[in-house]
């Protein structure tokens, strides 16, 4: 059964401390690996897509990068506005184009 | 270009009653999913469609939800009769392609007391 699984499932950092968030997952051949971010009372908004092991995205304080088990989501320096929870959803080679989320890691930044 | 919207953002209702979410997707794109999100079970795939055709509704909790999606501007997700445990942030996203990036609504916060 495909599975995504994020951790940690919450982290506080103090801006300007850069970190680490992952993405494990176990899937049917990865058609593709996708980052979102969540604001509360809003639906989450697409960050990056990664498609093979070895491929990394970067935006702003933001990079992405990919094996052929997880995904690490790189923040550096990071300022309380980066403050969210952070989606991870896989897509896998099967039939349907069923995206599969895991249950995020929220993140708050302290000034 | 508006985004996904979806109506109403909040829904209160009693235990029993039929509940109707509504979704406009952008645009353009061709595929709209319905998702269901809890703290519990997080974002749980309930149906989508391509072209207006239902593809794959295996995340349908029970007979008492059914979404349709009579036009490429339009999609409707009901519940009848509703049950608490039905209370949830339900979202609807569209996706231009099958493997591309989802927009999300900003989602119906439903409450079933």
């Amino acid at each position: 059964e495909d599975q995504v699984t994020q951790s940690p499932e919450a982290l506080r950092l103090q801006e300007g401390e850069s970190s680490s968030l992952n993405c494990s997952y176990t899937v049917s051949g990865l058609r593709g690996l996708f980052w979102y971010r969540q604001d509360p009372g809003k639906g989450p908004e697409f960050l990056f897509t990664l498609y093979s092991a070895g491929e990394e995205k970067e935006k702003e304080r933001l990079k992405a990068t990919l094996t052929k088990k997880e995904s690490f989501l790189h923040i550096t320096a990071p300022k309380p506005e980066d403050s969210a929870t952070y989606l991870c959803a896989v897509q896998a080679h099967s039939g349907t184009y069923k995206y599969i989320f895991g249950t995020g890691t929220r993140l708050k930044v302290l000034a | 270009d508006a985004g996904v919207i979806q109506s109403p953002r909040h829904e209160v209702t009693e235990m029993g009653q039929e509940v109707t979410l509504r979704c406009k997707p952008i645009s353009g794109h061709d595929y709209l999913f319905w998702y269901r999100q809890t703290m519990m079970r997080g974002l749980e795939l309930l149906i989508y469609f391509n072209n207006n055709v239902p593809i794959d509704d295996s995340g349908m909790p029970e007979d008492r939800f059914s979404a349709k999606m009579p036009n490429a501007s339009f999609s409707t997700l009901k519940i009848q009769p509703s049950e608490p445990r039905d209370s949830a942030v339900y979202f609807c996203a569209s996706s231009l392609a099958g493997n591309s990036p989802l927009h999300f609504g900003n989602g119906t916060r439903l409450t079933v007391t």
